[in-house]
């Protein structure tokens, strides 16, 4: 088990353009979560799924983003038309849940986006 | 006002201090998380808990849930502590396993 790996790690991009983040959670992990965080702040929720359903969406989540759990396993995180706002860590996060809540949650390392 | 918030932001101490580090949460909670964030981004979790107290190493982690606080420990600090803590929460609502952070206390051990 190599553990939650994102790839790619470090994404400099053009405004306006359009990048693919890719998450694989640890093996069996039915759930898997996206966060964004900015220097100096904590992480902020994006979204998270259950399997390959999408449960919840937060606000921070505009039409302009779009992520995807198609077989249930990893997950990837596209932003369109990238604006210099988006720049930031994007982490992902599994863990696996019977039902109760307080999972250990295991994080990525992270890919980070410079939008210049 | 955050959910949650933490202190001291930064806290620069000599190796072999006990550290403390404090964490208030204004909601109901189901779990409240210790985590560790190094340069570079990654993130482990350090400790879990929803009552009373855990401690893994020179790490103690205690919470009181009806204060609605929890703090963060380190016996005799040493360099390689130094990091990011951050804690955060999962709500009271069922299968709503979102975390919600704090903005981090930064950690220097100075040898």
């Amino acid at each position: 088990d190599t553990g939650v790996s994102q790839d790619p790690r470090h994404k400099i991009t053009k405004r306006g353009q359009n990048v693919t983040f890719r998450c694989d959670p640890i093996s069996e992990h039915n759930r898997l979560y996206w966060y964004r965080q900015t220097l100096g702040q904590g992480p902020e929720f994006l979204t998270y799924f259950q399997n390959e359903a999408q449960l919840e969406k937060s606000r921070l989540l505009s039409d302009r983003f779009s992520a995807e759990r198609p077989k249930g396993s990893f997950s990837t995180l596209e932003i369109q038309r990238t604006e210099q706002g988006d720049s930031a860590m994007y982490l992902c996060a599994s863990s696996f849940t019977t039902g109760h809540t307080g999972n250990t949650i295991y994080f990525g390392e992270g890919s980070w986006l410079t939008v210049v | 006002k955050n959910e949650v918030e933490q202190s001291p932001q930064n806290l620069t101490a000599q190796e072999g201090e006990f550290i403390t580090i404090n964490c208030s949460y204004s909601v109901g909670i189901s779990a409240l998380h210790w985590l560790q964030q190094h340069p570079g981004g990654g993130i482990v979790s350090l400790f879990m808990l929803s009552s009373g107290k855990k401690k893994h190493g020179r790490l103690i982690a205690t919470i009181n849930i009806q204060e609605k606080h929890s703090s963060l420990h380190i016996t005799a600090s040493h360099p390689r502590d130094s990091a990011v803590y951050i804690c955060a929460f999962t709500s009271a609502y069922f299968g709503n396993e979102k975390l919600t952070f704090g903005t981090g206390t930064r950690l220097t051990i100075i040898p």
